[in-house]
């Protein structure tokens, strides 16, 4: 059983440009929450997905910032017009539907703003 | 709203000794409390987590925590370090009625020394 999978593992970007990150949840799993983490910092909850609903977007910025997860396919969080401030790792996380409290973490996407 | 202190940002012990990282949380009821461990460019890797019963859960790698309403900690130990274990280490807790949105402290830096 596959872990959860992000890609691109590594994505540049120059300022004003759009950044997608993707993330495939482990098997089974119907809820995706996404993190960002600063650096020297721990990760700030970004936003909650189950399939095809946002459920909690809390953590998200206002503007520029916006995530899905369709029916079909892997869970995007897109980054519109990016800033030097979005460099950062972003992670993605997956849980079950009946265990919602244990999230398994995928290995990041490292964000880099030039 | 909950929240996560780990107090010590950094901290060295030598190969062998005993290990114990801080975790304080601030949140109305019980909650769901876990330990991470980040190695440098990965994702996070879950030790252990305390959801209700026995206070002292023991995790991977030999790690256990003690969770203490009285002081609102959940204290993360080892007996004795391995080389291996030099990575960054979080505390989170996730809220019982939300507990797809978990909140963390900004690490605690392990080294060791030979």
């Amino acid at each position: 059983n596959a872990g959860v999978m992000q890609n691109p593992r590594h994505l540049v970007r120059r300022r004003g440009q759009e950044a997608r990150l993707r993330c495939s949840p482990m098997k089974g799993h119907s809820h995706v929450y996404w993190y960002r983490q600063l650096p020297e910092e721990g990760l700030k909850f970004m936003v909650y997905l189950q399939k095809e609903n946002i459920i909690d977007e809390s953590g998200m910025p206002k503007e520029r910032f916006s995530a899905e997860f369709p029916k079909e396919g892997p869970s995007i969080l897109r980054i519109q017009q990016v800033v030097r401030g979005d460099s950062a790792a972003y992670f993605c996380a997956s849980s079950p539907a009946h265990h919602q409290e244990t999230q398994y973490f995928g290995p990041g996407t490292r964000l880099l703003v030039l | 709203a909950q929240s996560v202190t780990q107090p010590d940002i950094h901290i060295t012990v030598s190969e062998g000794a005993s290990l114990e990282l801080r975790c304080n949380y601030s949140y109305g009821a019980t909650p769901y409390l876990f330990w991470y461990v980040q190695s440098p460019g990965q994702g996070l890797q879950l030790l252990l987590k305390y959801f209700s019963g026995d206070t002292l859960v023991q995790g991977i790698k030999g790690f256990e925590a003690e969770f203490k309403r009285s002081q609102s900690s959940f204290n993360l130990r080892k007996p004795s370090v391995h080389w291996s274990d030099a990575a960054e280490y979080f505390c989170a807790v996730g809220a019982r009625t939300n507990a797809g949105k978990s909140t963390f402290g900004d690490g605690t830096t392990l080294t060791v020394k030979p």
